[in-house]
């Protein structure tokens, strides 16, 4: 148990729809990061925030946004789905946002899009 | 561009035996690089991580090697277990704080 939760495990949503993803970072973690693992593109990094504020940003849709709130939980908001975004959503956290800083993983939100 | 990709999908060894997984990658300004083991149904774990002013690090009955010259990472398993069955990732970060993943290799543990 990485100590990174997520919510929630499994989610199955038509297209068109909105959802969002939550992650709960480790015990005094500030960074939180947002992957999408899919079978064709593989682990991509989406965005990071750190303590707050957005720090680093990927290869993510304008049709996804994410924020961390005050108490550093973070969510993930896709909107607009379509069938291409099924796909598993990872969280990670660590403690800054340096080079060296490792990253720790949530089980991550599987999401389908029927 | 840059990218950092694993030469095997799958790798498939005998209980006991030592597991080489590899992976090269194409940044050479790369600073970073981490390995990372993914079970089924789970997010990855860390499992080891090496500057790019080393060569070697070794962890428990895991060792990381680094070439910079021909850009290759490799993870050596050392005796082989069934719980070492996962996929395999090597990350690198060369920009502050985003990992780039490589595909992924599948190692299965035969008994």
């Amino acid at each position: 148990d990485s100590g990174v939760t997520q919510t929630p495990k499994h989610l199955i949503t038509a297209t068109g729809q909105r959802v969002t993803l939550r992650c709960s970072p480790r015990s005094g973690d500030l960074s939180v990061y947002w992957y999408q693992q899919s079978l064709d593109q593989g682990l991509q990094f989406l965005i990071q925030y750190y303590n707050g504020e957005e720090r680093a940003k990927g290869n993510i849709l304008e049709r996804f946004s994410a924020q961390q709130f005050p108490d550093l939980h973070s969510e993930l908001n896709l909107s607009s789905l379509e069938l291409g975004d099924s796909a598993l959503y990872f969280c990670a956290s660590s403690e800054g946002w340096g080079l060296e800083e490792t990253q720790y993983f949530g089980p991550g939100t599987r999401l389908l899009v029927l | 561009g840059e990218s950092v990709g694993l030469h095997l999908p799958t790798l498939s060894v005998q209980e006991g035996d030592n597991s080489i997984i590899n992976c090269a990658y194409s940044n050479s300004a790369s600073d970073y690089f981490i390995w990372y083991k993914q079970e089924s149904g789970k997010g990855p774990q860390f499992i080891i991580d090496i500057r790019s002013n080393m060569d070697k690090r070794q962890g428990q009955r895991v060792t990381v090697l680094l070439n910079k010259t021909v850009k290759h990472l490799s993870l050596q398993i050392a005796a082989t277990q069934p719980g070492d069955s996962a996929v395999y990732f090597c990350a690198e970060n060369n920009r502050g704080s985003r990992l780039t993943f490589g595909e992924g290799t599948q190692l299965t543990v035969n008994p």
